[in-house]
Formats: structure tokens, C-alpha cells, sequence
């Protein structure tokens, strides 16, 4: 089956602990994203990346971090500057020509 | 700056009740595209739609409908004859039709549909 794995589903994190969250892709898209959604809010853009080895920051970039060494993998670090990391993140692809994004089913990150 | 407004927070309906999505956008891109999302209990976003900024057609899939207005920045969402499996937060979209297609989204609606 083709689509965008994320792990774990529910994630704890202790204070000062960098925690990392895995998507994968087999769609073979080009670009991937993370987002960030609060209670209430809509979805806010993390990090995103078109080609592998080059990614960009989003309008919340602060306090995270990534990679994108493969195609079909793009992993998320939460690191310790988070101050406020609980939340649910969502990982999305799509194709550069379709614009569409294609979503995980999200990680739920609270702190211990 | 892209921006995305959802004026209506929830909206509870009885089965069989249509129910409008009101959608405001502002961009000062000539050329963009307007999405809808589903998000159900389960919290993994469905895509429903995509509008390129061009096309002003009105659009029907099923009891789903959108109706396109350029002239109001508008991309309202329709359901009719809601049902129970309607249930979710729905969300707008939009990206830049060019470049990297990143997407300002609205704060969402949660619709509520009751038997």
C-alpha cells in the first residue's frame, strides 16, 4: 500500500530531551513538510524539503530540526529549545508538478 | 502574506441538514491555488479539493459542492444532506500556484453532524 507512514503515534518527552519523529513516504514524491497543530488551530509549517540534502525553514522553525538524506524519509527533531513542544504534528508529500499534499496519520507529542 | 480565515469555529447540524463552510482567503499572487481538508477523530488530514485560481467553476463531487468567488475571495464548502460520517474538522488552504506549494491554512471548522 502506497502512503505516508509517521512513528510513533503517541510520543513522551522529559524536560531537556530531544525526541525524534519518523515519516516515510513510498509515493515517491518530491517534497515533504511538517506541520504543527494546536488545539483550536490550523496547521503551521515547521520545515519543508523539495530535494533530498536541501530543506527549508517554515514559520515556526524554532526549537526543531531535520534531515532529508533519502527520498522517502523525513525525520523531525524536537530538541530542548522547545519550550512548548505538546502538541500533534502532521508530515505531508506531494509531487512538485500536483501541489497537493498527502498527510501522515500525525504523531501526538506531550511532555512528561 | 497568505491569509486564511475560517470565520465559523463549529457548527452543529441534524442528519440530513445541509451545511455551508464559509471560506475567506487574502494573497496578492495572481495565480494560486484553494484547498479543503477533512480531518476526522482519527487526525490524519483528507484531501477533498483543489481549485486553481483561473477556474472559477463551481464544482460537485457527490453531496459535496464548492462554489469559487474571485471577486469576494471566497471558496465556500457545501454538504448536503449531511450525515453522521460528516463529522470532523474541515479545513481551507492555499499555496502559491508556482515555487514550493507551501500551505497557509485556515483555523478550521468542526462540524458536528447529529442523528
Amino acid at each position: 500500500d502506497g502512503g505516508i507512514t509517521q512513528s510513533p503515534k503517541y510520543l513522551f518527552r522529559k524536560e531537556g530531551q530531544n525526541v525524534t519523529l519518523s515519516c516515510e513516504q513510498n509515493l515517491n514524491h518530491d517534497a515533504m513538510y511538517w506541520y504543527r497543530q494546536d488545539p483550536g488551530q490550523g496547521l503551521r509549517l515547521i520545515y519543508y524539503s523539495q530535494i533530498v540534502n536541501d530543506f527549508q525553514k517554515g514559520d515556526i522553525a524554532e526549537g526543531y530540526s531535520v534531515s532529508r538524506e533519502k527520498k522517502e524519509s523525513f525525520p523531525l527533531t524536537v530538541t530542548s529549545a522547545q519550550k512548548n513542544p505538546t502538541a500533534f504534528y502532521l508530515c505531508a508529500s506531494s509531487m512538485d508538478s500536483e501541489a497537493i499534499q498527502y498527510f501522515g496519520a500525525g504523531t501526538r507529542l506531550s511532555v512528561l | 502574506a497568505q491569509k486564511v480565515t475560517q470565520a465559523q469555529t463549529e457548527i452543529s447540524v441534524v442528519e440530513k441538514e445541509d451545511v455551508t463552510l464559509d471560506c475567506v482567503y487574502e494573497t496578492r499572487d495572481t495565480t494560486y491555488y484553494l484547498f479543503w481538508y477533512k480531518q476526522p477523530p482519527s487526525g490524519e488530514l483528507v484531501f477533498l479539493i483543489r481549485r486553481n485560481s483561473f477556474d472559477e467553476q463551481n464544482e460537485i463531487s457527490g453531496r459535496y459542492s464548492w462554489n469559487f468567488q474571485k471577486s469576494t475571495s471566497s471558496f465556500n464548502f457545501t454538504i448536503t444532506a449531511s450525515q453522521v460520517v460528516d463529522s470532523a474538522v474541515y479545513f481551507c488552504a492555499l499555496s502559491e500556484a508556482r515555487g514550493d506549494y507551501k500551505l497557509s491554512f485556515g483555523a478550521g471548522t468542526t462540524v458536528t453532524v447529529r442523528a
